[in-house]
């Protein structure tokens, strides 16, 4: 079966550190997509980060980069410069066929403490 | 800027009850969907849309029905609620097929069945 897993359902950093959450996945497709999304206390989902499997260059946005290994179907998130804005629940996000249709699937999540 | 609107935030139902989630969407999206959030597995797709008229099943679609008349709203219907479904359920847009785009989502639907 296709899966994504996030290993870690907790992490903490101090303030200002860097913090890498992790995530790998099973896909037989070669061409995808791949997300992180956050969800802060407040419940709402927000898009940080997206990378286009095809692509080398790993993406970034701001204080947010991946390390995205494609061979080893590993998709993980750095966060640098942590703030205490960045406590959330991470959760990675891939597209996976699922009765014989892609659909995105998330991971387990990851809740990251900041601490100050 | 209303983006993805769910209602109600918050329910609270017995078992056997019916109800319906509504959604709706002011984006012109074509791709429309439904998660649940459980602890410790994420959020799982019941049912997605990429268009009117066209719904499929997703990874959790057992005890749920959608239907997709317009292209702004897509309600998820519970016909008989089970404590099992007790869960925040969030709605999600995207312009294209979702799978490749950024997805929109509601701010959440908190359901919990006694």
């Amino acid at each position: 079966a296709q899966t994504v897993t996030q290993s870690q359902p907790e992490m903490s950093v101090q303030e200002a550190e860097t913090v890498t959450l992790s995530c790998t996945y099973d896909t037989s497709e070669s061409d995808y997509y791949l997300f992180w999304y956050k969800q802060p206390p407040s419940r709402q989902m927000i898009l940080v980060i997206r990378q286009e499997a095809y692509k080398q260059q790993n993406a970034t946005e701001n204080r947010f980069s991946v390390n995205f290994q494609k061979a080893a179907k590993s998709f993980s998130l750095k966060i640098s410069d942590s703030q205490l804005g960045d406590a959330a629940m991470y959760f990675c996000a891939i597209p996976l066929l699922i009765q014989g249709a892609q659909k995105l699937v998330f991971g387990q999540g990851t809740r990251l403490t900041i601490n100050p | 800027n209303a983006g993805v609107t769910q209602t109600p935030k918050f329910q609270v139902l017995k078992t056997g009850q019916s109800m319906t989630l509504q959604c709706a969407q002011d984006m012109n999206h074509e791709y429309m969907s439904w998660y649940r959030q459980d602890p410790g597995m994420g959020l799982r797709l019941i049912h997605y849309s990429v268009g009117a008229g066209i719904t499929d099943q997703g990874e959790v679609p057992n005890g749920y029905n959608v239907s997709r008349s317009t292209t702004e709203d897509f309600p998820l219907r519970l016909l008989s609620a089970a404590p099992s479904q007790t869960s925040v359920y969030f709605c999600a847009s995207s312009n294209r097929e979702g799978i490749n785009e950024k997805l929109f989502f509601g701010s959440g639907t908190q359901l919990s069945v006694l």
